[in-house]
């Protein structure tokens, strides 16, 4: 399957700071791939399509302005947490289409920790 | 809209015998795609098994095999012979055939028991 990774694993910051949390397709271009935030003991929710060279879609209840995302080449996503408060502590994953179709390959995660 | 209920929130099970996990769905699209996700406490996601809409015949990988009924719009996952490795969160999950985005379900955390 495909090897998506994702940088940082874990990151700490303080409250009113940006993060920035990048996303990469390894072994094959992602026109497409998506966001998703878990709290803990809780499920996955998507928070937005990334499209590579136009704007993403984000899911009802996102906002697009805290959560900034970038999908500037075929093999990168950027996902960027503005002005963080303590309650966008949480595991977020990022994961690629593969080009079979149904697949979807899954990043590590990421577990953001707003002090 | 999509959704996807799994009404089972922890489970136990003996090593070695086999255990179900409920899934249920709601779509009004034709064309779906059902998985098991599974996630240990490390948090990654393993893909653990799909099942097509149209798929005639209940998917199987391994110990894995996903018991499809189309008309309850379930997709229960079995897991025969459990081992204590197969303690984790799991996660059934949807997708629409156009797009790619996935609806997750709640979970439910499997515990097997020595």
């Amino acid at each position: 399957g495909a090897v998506v990774s994702q940088h940082p694993s874990r990151v700490i910051c303080k409250s009113g700071t940006s993060v920035k949390i990048e996303c990469r397709s390894l072994d094959f271009q992602a026109t497409t791939m998506f966001w998703y935030r878990q709290f803990p003991k809780q499920s996955l929710m998507l928070m937005a399509t990334s499209n590579e060279g136009s704007k993403a879609t984000y899911e009802q209840g996102v906002e697009k302005d805290k959560f900034l995302i970038n999908h500037a080449s075929l093999t990168l996503s950027t996902l960027t947490v503005t002005s963080a408060h303590p309650e966008d502590s949480s595991f977020y994953i990022c994961s690629v289409g593969g080009p079979v179709g149904y697949e979807q390959y899954f990043g590590p995660g990421t577990r953001l920790t707003v002090t | 809209a999509q959704k996807i209920t799994q009404t089972q929130p922890g489970m136990f099970v003996q090593e070695k015998e086999a255990v179900t996990l409920d899934c249920t769905y709601d779509t009004s699209d034709p064309s779906y795609g059902l998985f098991w996700y599974k996630q240990p406490s490390s948090g990654e996601m393993i893909f653990l098994i799909y099942q097509g809409s149209y798929d005639q015949q209940n998917a199987t990988e391994g110990r894995y095999s996903l018991n499809f009924q189309k008309a309850r719009k379930s997709a229960n996952l079995v897991i025969s012979a459990s081992q204590l490795g197969d303690s984790a969160m799991y996660f059934c999950a949807m997708n629409r055939a156009t797009g790619n985005q996935f609806y997750f379900g709640t979970g439910t955390s499997l515990t097997v028991i020595p």
